[in-house]
């Protein structure tokens, strides 16, 4: 199975702050890189996908770069509903997995 | 809009099984892919199963393959997860997904899940 390592797995940010997320793939997963944020007791909402096309509806200061096996994930101006859980996933294998998460805090 | 509400979970003692239900509106079932991820408490998310949407493909988790089955019943617009010789370790939040595949061309075939549903807990303990 492709194994997905995130860095940091926490960060300690303030309000306007850039901040960047990383994600590496244990082999390439080429495009097929998504990040979802996830809010404490909520279901995970589709933030990136194919490494850097903005879902609809999420705000342009998030921002996905990246191919094949390192990816990064970035908030321009970090904002008080950012405040959250991370996750990547890769959808290169039939056999999916994600990113242990990172966890953005104040 | 699209909805999917998962149903099914509760607690179960361990070796027991358990059906859990996702009900789903808004969008034609029958022409996407199907997935269930689940959370432990406290930890990440971990993808357990997917299906195709004739069934002519499912994938599985190592760790659930062969005690799990995936399912749906298309003209119901309904997915299942059948989970038996339930373990602590499958203790978790289960969640219902619809897969989406990028169809521009740019980025043609990848796959990504767009919409969840609120989850259904399942608790395996004796």
């Amino acid at each position: 199975d492709i194994q997905m390592t995130q860095s940091p797995s926490s960060l300690s940010a303030s309000v306007g702050d850039r901040v960047t997320i990383t994600c590496r793939a244990s082999q390439t997963v080429s495009s097929y890189l998504n990040w979802y944020q996830q809010k404490p007791g909520k279901a995970p909402k589709l933030l990136i996908f194919a490494a850097f096309r903005l879902q609809s509806g999420v705000p342009s200061r998030f921002s996905g770069s990246g191919s094949g096996t390192d990816f990064t994930l970035t908030i321009s101006s970090l904002q008080p509903e950012d405040f959250a859980t991370y996750y990547c996933q890769q959808s290169y294998s039939s056999f999916l997995t994600f990113g242990g998460g990172t966890k953005v805090e104040i | 809009e699209v909805q999917l509400v998962e149903s099914g979970g509760g607690l179960v003692q361990p070796g027991g099984s358990l059906r859990l239900s996702c009900a789903v509106s808004g969008f034609t079932f029958s022409n996407y892919w199907m997935t269930w991820v689940r959370q432990a408490p406290g930890k990440g998310l971990e993808w357990v199963a997917n299906i195709k949407p004739d069934e002519t493909e499912k994938y599985y988790v190592d760790s659930v393959r062969g005690r799990f089955t995936i399912s749906r019943n298309n003209a119901k617009n309904s997915l299942y997860l059948q989970m038996s010789s339930l373990r602590a370790g499958d203790t978790a939040v289960y969640y219902c997904v619809r897969v989406e595949y990028c169809l521009s061309t740019s980025c043609y075939g990848i796959n990504y899940f767009d919409y969840w549903g609120q989850g259904t807990l399942v608790t395996v303990s004796s």
